[in-house]
């Protein structure tokens, strides 16, 4: 079975600072791999993921992340947050051929501060 | 473009009672799930269908039924409501990845749900 691990629960930072949060995953096949993100009281927002091809995956908002197979990693990186970028962020994954079944990570809160 | 419709938002149920969470969505998308969210947890799959007549169970999903008699819903029910059910619970649905293994899941809004 695959699993996702975030290993920061929160990241406070300060408005037009750099951020990245963190994700790696275990699977033993080839896997599908999300960055969603939850405002307050909202459901989840699709803000990038990476099927195949490129490694460097482009998103909404000036997120961006990078697939490391060999780390098996696929960490979130924006260059300068702004206080709207305040919300929760989940990686998930999918195994290829395994339908949409998605395995979340734990989330990491993003707290930007003035 | 309404996407999925939860309802309801909110809900309180006495232990013991039971409920049905409603989800619907307009985007005909073959592929229906519903999750839990718990705090330090994220989310959880508890049930989920690859189209009408056909649905499987995910991670959890003890305590709660689910059918799919249409394309478009997808309710949840629970069938004697336990404290342990507190959570919020949220339906996607996507098309079934084909040749572009395109699975982007589409989110509800969520429904709160508190049993005392």
């Amino acid at each position: 079975a695959q699993s996702v691990t975030q290993l920061d629960s929160q990241v406070p930072v300060f408005e037009e600072a750099p951020v990245e949060l963190r994700c790696n995953y275990s699977s033993s096949v080839s896997v599908y791999l999300f960055w969603y993100v939850q405002y307050p009281n909202q459901g989840l927002q699709l803000l990038l993921k990476y099927l195949s091809g490129s490694t460097l995956v482009k998103g909404i908002n000036g997120f961006e992340a990078e697939f490391n197979k060999s780390q098996t990693s696929f960490h979130l990186r924006k260059p300068s947050v702004h206080i709207s970028d305040t919300a929760e962020y989940f990686c998930a994954v999918s195994i290829t051929g395994g339908g949409n079944k998605l395995t979340f990570g734990t989330g990491t809160q993003l707290k930007v501060e003035l | 473009n309404a996407g999925v419709t939860q309802t309801p938002k909110f809900q309180v149920l006495k232990t013991g009672q039971s409920m049905t969470l409603q989800c619907a969505q307009d985007m005909n998308h073959e592929y229906m799930s519903w999750y839990r969210q718990d705090p330090g947890m994220g989310l959880r799959l508890i049930h989920y269908s690859v189209g009408a007549g056909i649905t499987d169970q995910g991670e959890v999903p003890n305590g709660y039924n689910v059918s799919r008699s249409t394309t478009e819903d997808f309710p949840l029910r629970l069938l004697s409501a336990a404290p342990s059910q507190t959570s919020v619970y949220f339906c996607a649905s996507s098309h079934v990845p084909g040749s572009t293994g395109n699975t982007e899941a589409f989110f509800g809004q969520g429904t709160r749900l508190t049993v005392v």
